[in-house]
């Protein structure tokens, strides 16, 4: 079974600083999708940014992108020009692109606090 | 277009009972998953409904189960219910989720279940 390690438990960022989130993976799979979902205190998951592991390019959505090493098995996560908005649990997931299996697999997840 | 909508929001049960979820996928989405949130154990995968069909299922006792309406609706049911099923159930709704494709997952509020 596929598995993601989130290292950081927790990290702190000040106001319009910029943080980068770990994450890492463990596969057999050539190919895959990566996900970064976040949870505020409302419990909701929200999708951050994705990104195909057959793309070489690094996902990019506003403020966050990501630095995927596909070889070095790491998918981090940068959020620049922090927010208040942006404290929360962040997620780190994997998908196999199996046919039938469209579950994802979650780190432990990372809390983020925002200090202003 | 409305998001993924889970009813109720929070429920309070003692142990021997059993309790009923309910999701209502983004319309158009044929595919929903369901996931355990626990502090001890992070996110599990519960199962994943696909027109009507359960197509993936993660490791969980039998006292668990759901099923899909031809309207992809979806309901979970935890029978003879545990202590240890206290927790926050969230379900994400999906176009396909079939293999090969980029599918994005899109969770619920999630239903805070408490069992006393």
């Amino acid at each position: 079974a596929q598995t993601v390690t989130q290292s950081q438990p927790e990290m702190s960022v000040q106001e319009a600083e910029t943080v980068t989130l770990s994450c890492t993976y463990d596969t057999s799979e050539s190919d895959y999708y990566l996900f970064w979902y976040k949870q505020p205190p409302s419990r909701q998951m929200i999708l951050v940014i994705r990104q195909e592991a057959y793309k070489q390019q690094n996902a990019t959505e506003n403020r966050f992108s990501v630095n995927f090493q596909k070889a070095a098995k790491s998918f981090s996560l940068k959020i620049s020009d922090s927010q208040l908005g942006d404290a929360a649990m962040y997620f780190c997931a994997y998908r196999s692109p199996q046919t039938g299996a469209n579950n994802l697999f979650f780190g432990t997840g990372t809390r983020l606090t925002v200090i202003p | 277009k409305a998001g993924v909508t889970q009813t109720p929001r929070y429920l309070i049960k003692t142990r021997g009972q059993q309790v009923t979820l309910s999701c209502s996928p983004i319309s158009g989405h044929r595919s929903v998953s369901w996931y355990q949130q626990t502090p001890g154990q992070g996110l599990q995968f519960l199962f994943e409904y696909f027109s009507e069909t359960q197509r993936n299922k993660g490791n969980f006792p039998g006292r668990f189960s759901g099923r899909q309406f031809s309207n992809s609706r979806s309901e979970m049911n935890v029978s003879t219910l545990e202590l240890g099923d206290s927790a926050l159930y969230l379900c994400a709704s999906s176009l396909r989720g079939a293999g090969r494709t980029a599918d994005t997952q899109y969770f619920g509020p999630g239903t805070r279940l408490t069992v006393l």
